[in-house]
């Protein structure tokens, strides 16, 4: 079946450790996000990539890095600069055809130790 | 400064009602709309989505409205089932010219719907 895997689905970190959450897709999609959701928010985009090779800063990139090596995988690195790792990461990916909907995976939940 | 608004952070209806929810956004560059429904400890989901140039896009029970002088759209969910029990985010775009990529989606807080039997 096709679709998104995200693994972890809990992880947990020590205090002042780096920590990589990884995301595969094997929808063929170009483009790759990844969220950070807290209690009562909303998502919020940390990095996205469009393209191999590519990525761009969403609007809380401090603390995080990503790479983008391969189309089917986009890894997010938590770290020890990020002040407050604790939340549920959500990674996305979509079409690079205007307006196609974005497809989560089932998201990784981060705890700090 | 939030651009997309969800006021109600919860929503209570008797099953086989209408429920409405509600969504308001600030930015006017925006030309595409999406709703998507998440369980917990899960990923949301596509639910539907509206282009600027509608006003209404209907699929089954899911109904979306967009009032754009008003800045605001609704989802329209008739008849309500236990099973659409859920958080649902409304999300907002501004189409980019990046290739014909997508742009980045902006989200708001959530409503958080409970139907009853």
């Amino acid at each position: 079946d096709g679709g998104i895997t995200q693994s972890p689905k809990y992880l947990f970190r020590k205090e002042g450790q780096n920590v990589t959450l990884s995301c595969e897709q094997n929808l063929n999609h170009d483009a790759m996000y990844w969220y950070r959701q807290d209690p009562g928010q909303g998502l919020r985009l940390i990095y996205y990539s469009q393209i191999v090779n590519d990525f761009q800063k969403g609007d809380i990139a401090e603390g995080y890095s990503v790479s983008r090596e391969k189309k089917e995988s986009f890894p997010l690195t938590v770290t020890s600069a990020q002040k407050n790792p604790t939340a549920f990461y959500l990674c996305a990916s979509s079409n690079r055809v205007s307006n196609q909907p974005q497809h989560f995976g089932d998201g990784t939940r981060l705890s700090i130790l | 400064d939030q651009q997309v608004k969800q006021n109600s952070p919860s929503l209570s209806v008797q099953e086989g009602r209408i429920s409405i929810l509600n969504c308001d956004y600030t930015n006017s560059m925006f030309d595409y709309f999406l709703w998507y429904k998440k369980y917990p400890a899960e990923g949301p989901t596509f639910l539907i989505s509206i282009s600027s140039i509608k006003d209404k896009n209907e699929d089954g029970r899911f109904t979306v409205f967009l009032n754009k002088s008003a800045k605001h759209l609704s989802l329209h969910i008739v008849p309500s089932q236990p099973g659409d029990s859920a958080v649902y985010f409304c999300a907002a775009l501004r189409s980019v010219n990046y290739g014909g990529s997508q742009g980045n989606l902006i989200f708001g807080k959530g409503t958080k719907l409970s139907v009853k039997p």
